[in-house]
């Protein structure tokens, strides 16, 4: 069974500083799809970037960017430049894609202090 | 603008009595939707898959005759909480896939408390 691992409960940065949320995941597929949503106080999940296996090249998204290690099944979610907007909780996710369903961490909730 | 939504948005019911959360796919045919359940502070956990025409297939540890669910077309699955007690109080989120087949949408979700 796939399982996702986010070792931090919670981390705090300074505005406009950078942090990095870590995820590993346990998988013996090679072709899956790795996501990291933002759950804030709304509790809408909002999708922040997405990570295809197959590529090798990190996907960034603005002031998001993914290092993606599949050797190792990593998947860390760094953010640049950080606004009090990024306060919320991420979640890690890993998907097969096609009907399959979407594995989720235990999330790590981001504090950004002004 | 929203892509996935829910109704309602938070529900309190009595112990005992049964509760129909709906989830309709906004400007697509979502043949397949998926139903969540979050406890406060935790993660997302995956109910079940919702399959438009067919049965849904359930989770190990779910109980498919207490939770209902019938995704009778493209647009709306439907989630009903049979004899609700105040242990199925939680957040009830469901979302579609699109994308290629491999992201999900989510809806905003519904909170259920059962006194």
């Amino acid at each position: 069974a796939q399982t996702v691992t986010q070792s931090q409960p919670e981390m705090s940065v300074q505005e406009a500083e950078t942090v990095t949320l870590s995820c590993t995941y346990d998988t013996s597929e090679s072709d899956y799809y790795l996501f990291w949503y933002k759950q804030p106080p709304s509790r809408q999940m909002i999708l922040v970037i997405r990570q295809e296996a197959y590529k090798q090249q990190n996907a960034t998204e603005n002031r998001f960017s993914v290092n993606f290690q599949k050797a190792a099944k990593s998947f860390s979610l760094k953010i640049s430049d950080s606004q009090l907007g990024d306060a919320a909780m991420y979640f890690c996710a890993y998907s097969l894609g096609g009907a399959g369903d979407m594995r989720f961490g235990a999330g790590t909730r981001l504090t950004v202090k002004p | 603008g929203a892509v996935v939504s829910q109704h309602p948005s938070w529900v309190i019911c009595k112990s005992g009595t049964s509760v129909k959360i709906e989830c309709r796919s906004l400007d697509f045919q979502a043949t397949t939707m998926f139903w969540y359940r979050q406890f406060p502070k935790q993660s997302l956990m995956l109910m079940a898959t919702s399959n438009e025409g067919s049965k849904a297939t359930y989770e190990q540890g779910v109980e498919k005759d207490k939770f209902l669910i019938n995704h009778a077309s493209l647009t709306l699955s439907t989630l009903t909480v049979t004899s609700a007690h105040p242990e199925d109080s939680s957040f009830y989120i469901c979302s579609d896939q699109r994308e290629g087949g491999y992201e999900q949408f989510f809806g905003p979700g519904t909170r259920l408390t059962v006194l």
